[in-house]
Protein backbone atom coordinates (compact mmCIF):
# COMPACT_ATOMS: atom_id res chain seq x y z
CA UNK A 1 0.00 0.00 0.00
CA UNK A 2 0.83 4.00 -0.28
CA UNK A 3 3.03 5.27 2.26
CA UNK A 4 1.05 8.42 2.62
CA UNK A 5 -2.59 8.67 1.73
CA UNK A 6 -5.46 11.10 1.00
CA UNK A 7 -8.66 11.43 -0.24
CA UNK A 8 -9.16 12.84 -3.54
CA UNK A 9 -11.68 15.93 -3.54
CA UNK A 10 -12.71 19.02 -1.43
CA UNK A 11 -15.45 20.87 -2.16
CA UNK A 12 -16.03 24.04 0.18
CA UNK A 13 -17.76 27.04 -0.28
CA UNK A 14 -15.87 30.59 -0.11
CA UNK A 15 -15.42 31.90 2.69
CA UNK A 16 -15.82 28.50 5.03
CA UNK A 17 -12.62 26.83 6.41
CA UNK A 18 -11.15 23.77 4.30
CA UNK A 19 -9.64 20.71 6.38
CA UNK A 20 -7.95 18.47 3.87
CA UNK A 21 -6.46 15.57 5.52
CA UNK A 22 -3.41 13.20 5.09
CA UNK A 23 -2.61 10.03 7.01
CA UNK A 24 1.37 8.26 6.74
CA UNK A 25 2.58 4.91 7.89
CA UNK A 26 5.91 5.21 8.84
CA UNK A 27 6.59 6.84 12.43
CA UNK A 28 10.19 7.85 11.13
CA UNK A 29 8.95 10.62 9.62
CA UNK A 30 11.47 13.88 10.04
CA UNK A 31 9.65 16.67 7.96
CA UNK A 32 6.01 16.48 7.31
CA UNK A 33 4.71 18.87 3.94
CA UNK A 34 2.24 20.46 2.29
CA UNK A 35 2.65 21.02 -1.17
CA UNK A 36 0.57 23.54 -3.20
CA UNK A 37 0.36 22.50 -7.14
CA UNK A 38 -1.72 25.30 -9.36
CA UNK A 39 -2.97 24.53 -12.56
CA UNK A 40 -0.27 24.22 -15.38
CA UNK A 41 2.42 24.41 -12.45
CA UNK A 42 5.12 22.97 -10.64
CA UNK A 43 4.15 21.95 -6.80
CA UNK A 44 5.26 24.65 -4.39
CA UNK A 45 6.18 24.30 -0.96
CA UNK A 46 2.95 25.90 1.53
CA UNK A 47 4.06 24.63 4.98
CA UNK A 48 6.04 22.21 6.68
CA UNK A 49 6.20 20.99 10.37
CA UNK A 50 9.05 19.00 12.06
CA UNK A 51 7.85 15.66 13.96
CA UNK A 52 8.43 16.41 17.47
CA UNK A 53 5.72 19.67 16.93
CA UNK A 54 1.73 19.58 17.44
CA UNK A 55 0.66 22.12 15.47
CA UNK A 56 1.94 25.38 13.57
CA UNK A 57 0.04 28.12 12.33
CA UNK A 58 1.20 30.33 9.78
CA UNK A 59 -1.41 32.88 8.84
CA UNK A 60 -4.56 31.58 7.47
CA UNK A 61 -2.94 28.11 7.58
CA UNK A 62 -2.83 25.86 10.40
CA UNK A 63 -1.37 22.41 10.76
CA UNK A 64 -2.06 19.52 13.03
CA UNK A 65 -0.30 16.40 13.10
CA UNK A 66 -1.38 13.88 15.21
CA UNK A 67 1.48 11.58 15.99
CA UNK A 68 -0.18 8.73 17.59
CA UNK A 69 -2.60 7.99 14.82
CA UNK A 70 0.14 9.34 12.00
CA UNK A 71 -2.73 11.69 11.18
CA UNK A 72 -1.53 15.22 9.36
CA UNK A 73 -4.60 17.86 8.74
CA UNK A 74 -4.19 21.60 6.80
CA UNK A 75 -6.80 23.62 7.44
CA UNK A 76 -7.50 27.06 5.47
CA UNK A 77 -9.20 29.64 7.40
CA UNK A 78 -11.74 32.09 4.94
CA UNK A 79 -10.68 29.70 1.87
CA UNK A 80 -10.44 31.64 -1.21
CA UNK A 81 -11.31 31.08 -5.00
CA UNK A 82 -7.31 31.50 -5.19
CA UNK A 83 -6.91 28.70 -3.04
CA UNK A 84 -8.67 26.12 -5.49
CA UNK A 85 -5.50 23.44 -6.53
CA UNK A 86 -3.75 20.33 -5.54
CA UNK A 87 -2.72 20.02 -2.19
CA UNK A 88 0.07 17.41 -1.58
CA UNK A 89 0.82 15.87 1.71
CA UNK A 90 4.62 14.57 1.76
CA UNK A 91 6.86 12.93 4.27
CA UNK A 92 10.86 12.72 4.37
CA UNK A 93 11.97 9.83 7.01
CA UNK A 94 14.11 10.03 9.53
CA UNK A 95 17.72 8.73 8.36
CA UNK A 96 16.40 8.20 4.44
CA UNK A 97 16.82 10.08 1.78
CA UNK A 98 15.78 13.49 1.44
CA UNK A 99 13.44 12.28 -1.37
CA UNK A 100 9.91 13.53 -0.10
CA UNK A 101 6.75 10.72 -0.53
CA UNK A 102 3.87 12.75 -1.43
CA UNK A 103 0.55 11.60 -1.38
CA UNK A 104 -2.13 11.80 -4.62
CA UNK A 105 -2.61 14.84 -4.01
CA UNK A 106 -6.18 15.74 -2.77
CA UNK A 107 -8.33 18.89 -5.26
CA UNK A 108 -10.02 21.44 -3.89
CA UNK A 109 -12.80 23.37 -5.19
CA UNK A 110 -13.91 26.58 -3.88
CA UNK A 111 -16.84 27.84 -5.11
CA UNK A 112 -18.96 31.27 -4.58
CA UNK B 1 14.18 35.25 -11.47
CA UNK B 2 13.22 31.56 -12.66
CA UNK B 3 14.67 29.15 -9.58
CA UNK B 4 13.88 25.85 -11.45
CA UNK B 5 13.57 26.17 -15.52
CA UNK B 6 12.56 23.21 -17.88
CA UNK B 7 12.41 23.30 -22.14
CA UNK B 8 10.35 22.44 -23.74
CA UNK B 9 7.06 23.20 -21.52
CA UNK B 10 5.01 21.36 -24.21
CA UNK B 11 6.48 18.34 -26.32
CA UNK B 12 4.77 16.18 -28.43
CA UNK B 13 6.31 13.06 -30.70
CA UNK B 14 5.62 10.01 -32.02
CA UNK B 15 6.16 6.42 -30.53
CA UNK B 16 9.44 4.90 -31.32
CA UNK B 17 10.93 8.60 -31.27
CA UNK B 18 14.27 9.55 -28.74
CA UNK B 19 13.72 12.84 -27.10
CA UNK B 20 15.19 15.46 -24.36
CA UNK B 21 14.11 17.53 -21.50
CA UNK B 22 15.96 20.18 -20.07
CA UNK B 23 16.48 21.46 -16.83
CA UNK B 24 17.99 23.83 -15.06
CA UNK B 25 18.26 25.14 -11.52
CA UNK B 26 19.74 28.58 -10.43
CA UNK B 27 19.21 28.16 -6.75
CA UNK B 28 22.84 26.61 -6.16
CA UNK B 29 21.16 23.37 -4.94
CA UNK B 30 23.35 19.85 -5.04
CA UNK B 31 20.67 17.76 -5.96
CA UNK B 32 18.30 17.28 -8.77
CA UNK B 33 15.19 15.44 -9.18
CA UNK B 34 13.15 13.70 -12.37
CA UNK B 35 9.17 13.19 -11.36
CA UNK B 36 6.29 12.01 -13.45
CA UNK B 37 3.05 13.35 -12.47
CA UNK B 38 0.19 10.64 -14.38
CA UNK B 39 -3.00 11.80 -15.52
CA UNK B 40 -4.55 10.95 -12.04
CA UNK B 41 -2.18 13.97 -10.86
CA UNK B 42 -0.38 11.00 -9.34
CA UNK B 43 3.68 12.56 -8.73
CA UNK B 44 6.24 9.64 -9.17
CA UNK B 45 10.08 10.10 -8.34
CA UNK B 46 12.21 8.90 -11.47
CA UNK B 47 15.68 9.56 -10.57
CA UNK B 48 17.33 11.51 -7.53
CA UNK B 49 21.14 13.19 -8.00
CA UNK B 50 24.02 14.98 -6.41
CA UNK B 51 27.22 14.91 -7.68
CA UNK B 52 27.89 11.56 -6.11
CA UNK B 53 24.75 9.68 -6.51
CA UNK B 54 22.51 8.73 -8.47
CA UNK B 55 19.21 6.88 -7.30
CA UNK B 56 17.24 5.11 -9.43
CA UNK B 57 13.63 4.30 -9.12
CA UNK B 58 14.14 0.57 -9.65
CA UNK B 59 10.29 0.70 -11.70
CA UNK B 60 11.30 3.84 -13.92
CA UNK B 61 11.99 1.63 -17.25
CA UNK B 62 16.09 1.85 -18.67
CA UNK B 63 14.73 4.02 -21.80
CA UNK B 64 14.56 6.66 -19.22
CA UNK B 65 18.30 8.27 -18.26
CA UNK B 66 19.70 11.43 -16.48
CA UNK B 67 22.24 13.03 -17.65
CA UNK B 68 24.02 16.13 -15.39
CA UNK B 69 26.53 18.23 -17.96
CA UNK B 70 27.13 20.19 -14.40
CA UNK B 71 25.73 20.55 -11.17
CA UNK B 72 23.15 23.24 -12.18
CA UNK B 73 21.68 20.92 -15.08
CA UNK B 74 20.02 17.29 -15.11
CA UNK B 75 18.34 16.55 -18.77
CA UNK B 76 16.10 13.66 -18.95
CA UNK B 77 16.32 11.05 -21.96
CA UNK B 78 14.06 9.53 -23.32
CA UNK B 79 14.36 6.54 -25.91
CA UNK B 80 11.77 4.55 -27.82
CA UNK B 81 9.27 6.81 -26.63
CA UNK B 82 5.65 4.54 -26.01
CA UNK B 83 2.26 6.21 -25.50
CA UNK B 84 2.33 5.12 -21.71
CA UNK B 85 5.22 7.71 -21.53
CA UNK B 86 2.32 10.69 -21.88
CA UNK B 87 2.57 12.95 -18.80
CA UNK B 88 3.96 16.14 -16.85
CA UNK B 89 7.43 15.52 -16.04
CA UNK B 90 9.22 17.52 -13.24
CA UNK B 91 12.20 18.90 -12.41
CA UNK B 92 13.05 19.71 -8.66
CA UNK B 93 16.04 20.42 -6.72
CA UNK B 94 16.87 20.74 -3.38
CA UNK B 95 19.65 21.40 -0.92
CA UNK B 96 20.30 17.91 0.81
CA UNK B 97 20.88 18.55 4.42
CA UNK B 98 18.95 21.95 3.97
CA UNK B 99 16.71 23.56 6.48
CA UNK B 100 14.23 21.50 5.74
CA UNK B 101 14.71 19.96 2.52
CA UNK B 102 12.34 21.54 0.29
CA UNK B 103 11.90 20.83 -3.12
CA UNK B 104 11.56 23.97 -5.80
CA UNK B 105 9.87 22.90 -8.61
CA UNK B 106 10.12 23.57 -11.99
CA UNK B 107 6.68 24.53 -14.03
CA UNK B 108 6.76 21.10 -15.66
CA UNK B 109 6.56 19.43 -19.19
CA UNK B 110 3.59 17.67 -20.89
CA UNK B 111 4.69 15.41 -22.88
CA UNK B 112 2.41 13.38 -25.52
CA UNK B 113 3.34 10.62 -27.14
CA UNK B 114 0.73 9.92 -30.29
Amino acid sequence: GEDVEQSLFLSVREGDSSVINCTYTDSSSTYLYWYKQEPGAGLQLLTYIFSNMDMKQDQRLTVLLNKKDKHLSLRIADTQTGDSAIYFCAETLRGGSYIPTFGRGTSLIVHP
Amino acid sequence: DTAVSQTPKYLVTQMGNDKSIKCEQNLGHDTMYWYKQDSKKFLKIMFSYNNKELIINETVPNRFSPKSPDKAHLNLHINSLELGDSAVYFCASSQAGGLNNEQFFGPGTRLTVL
